[in-house]
């Protein structure tokens, strides 16, 4: 069965340094990753995926991912934090070959919190 | 474009009262599903849909039951509340991956369930 880990539940930061926060995966066939963001009170919003292609995927906000078909990693980085980014991000993978019709397995989270 | 709409956006319930979410969603999506939210678990599967009149069981259905008359509706039905019901919920939906797994979803803003 697919399945995605974030291996951090927190992570802090300062304003204006660079963030990262980490993905790995388990999957049986092609990978399909994506990255989501939770601000309070709020759904689930998509900030980037990876198909196929370049491992360097950018996104929203000013978000990219880098791709590690070696590492089966799928980490999230920011070059410059900003306050706004504070959120709860999650890393999905998209269950091609799974028991429950293509949907999504979703990591348990990572709370980001980037400090003035 | 209103995406992905829930309601209600807050509920409380008494144990073994019942009581439907409603989703629904104009963009003409096939895949419809049902997640739960609960800390440190990330999102698991409740329902899911691939079409109008087709439904499936995700990974946690015990205690709901779904049904999918239309393409745009995707209602979650809560048959006896249990206190482990007390929950986030969320209504997602997505274009059919066609076996390829690009297409992301879209989520509602969730159902923030207490059940006393």
């Amino acid at each position: 069965a697919q399945s995605v880990a974030q291996p951090e539940d927190q992570v802090n930061v300062a304003e204006g340094n660079p963030l990262t926060v980490k993905c790995t995966y388990s999957v049986s066939g092609n990978p399909y990753l994506f990255w989501y963001v939770q601000y309070p009170n709020r759904g689930l919003q998509f900030l980037l995926k990876y198909i196929t292609g370049d491992n360097l995927v950018k996104g929203s906000y000013g978000f990219e991912a880098e791709f590690n078909k070696s590492q089966t990693s799928f980490h999230l980085k920011k070059p410059s934090a900003l306050v706004s980014d504070s959120a709860l991000y999650f890393c999905a993978v998209r269950d091609i070959a799974g028991d429950y019709g293509q949907n999504f397995v979703f990591g348990p989270g990572t709370r980001l919190s980037v400090l003035p | 474009n209103a995406g992905v709409t829930q309601t209600p956006k807050f509920q409380v319930l008494k144990t073994g009262q019942s009581m439907t979410l409603q989703c629904a969603q104009d963009m003409n999506h096939e895949y419809m599903s049902w997640y739960r939210q609960d800390p440190g678990m990330g999102l698991r599967l409740i329902h899911y849909s691939v079409g109008a009149g087709i439904t499936d069981q995700g990974e946690v259905p015990n205690g709901y039951n779904v049904s999918r008359s239309t393409t745009e509706d995707f209602p979650l039905r809560l048959l006896s509340a249990a206190p482990s019901q007390t929950s986030v919920y969320f209504c997602a939906s997505s274009y059919s991956s066609g076996g390829i797994g690009g297409t992301e979803a879209f989520f509602g803003q969730g159902t923030r369930l207490t059940v006393v």
